[in-house]
């Protein structure tokens, strides 16, 4: 079966630091997105990935950085943690960029900036 | 570009209920549809889905049907449950869209025993 796993269910961090948030998957799947989920605002997303080396910012890409150095592995940074980016961060991948496929996603990650 | 607007929530019924979510779309190509929901403190997983005009999709006792002329892809299910609580979400995924999806915002369901 299709598993996506993000590496902390909950982070705590302060103001400042440098935040990385990662994400793997089983499926050999070309495409690997990253979103923020907050009340009220839905599904926005950040950056996305292709394929390996390669990435496209999304809508909110502001603070952000990512890094796919291996294709089943994408990593969500956080230069220097503010706030506003107190959230819940879901990764998801689907097969390909070629065919309109399902998105499959993590549990999300609950990160608190204090 | 690409948008979803779905029926705004938090939607609350009583156990056994019937239940729409309605679910409209615009595309500049043939999109896939689908229908994901979230349950409290999990990610989103895949409900159903449907990849072209008429087909419908279902699972768990939950339908949708894409309809091309109405650019809508409604779902439904006939009896609810209190286990069917959560959050549900309507998105497209346009094959010239590098394989990204548009989503909705999310209808809240809450089913009361």
């Amino acid at each position: 079966d299709v598993k996506v796993t993000q590496s902390s269910r909950y982070l705590v961090k302060r103001t400042g630091e440098k935040v990385f948030l990662e994400c793997v998957q089983d499926m050999d799947h070309e495409n690997m997105f990253w979103y923020r989920q907050d009340p009220g605002l839905g599904l926005r997303l950040i950056y996305f990935s292709y394929d390996v080396k390669m990435k496209e910012k999304g809508d909110i890409p502001e603070g952000y950085s990512v890094s796919r150095e291996k294709k089943e592995r994408f990593s969500l940074i956080l230069e220097s943690a503010s706030t506003n980016q107190t959230s819940m961060y879901l990764c998801a991948s689907s097969l390909s960029a070629r065919v309109s496929q399902p998105q499959h996603f993590g549990d999300g990650t609950r990160l608190s900036i204090l | 570009g690409d948008s979803v607007t779905q029926m705004e929530g938090p939607v609350t019924l009583s156990e056994e209920a019937f239940l729409t979510i309605n679910c409209t779309y615009t595309a500049t190509g043939y999109p896939s549809l689908f229908w994901y929901v979230q349950y409290p403190g999990e990610g989103l997983q895949l409900l159903l889905k449907a990849t072209k005009a008429d087909d419908k999709g279902s699972n768990k006792g939950f339908e949708a049907t894409y309809r091309k002329e109405t650019t809508s892809f409604h779902l439904e299910k006939g009896s609810v449950q209190v286990s069917d609580s959560a959050v549900y979400f309507c998105a497209l995924s346009d094959r010239g869209n590098a394989g990204k999806s548009t989503f909705g915002d999310g209808t809240t369901l809450t089913v009361k025993p």
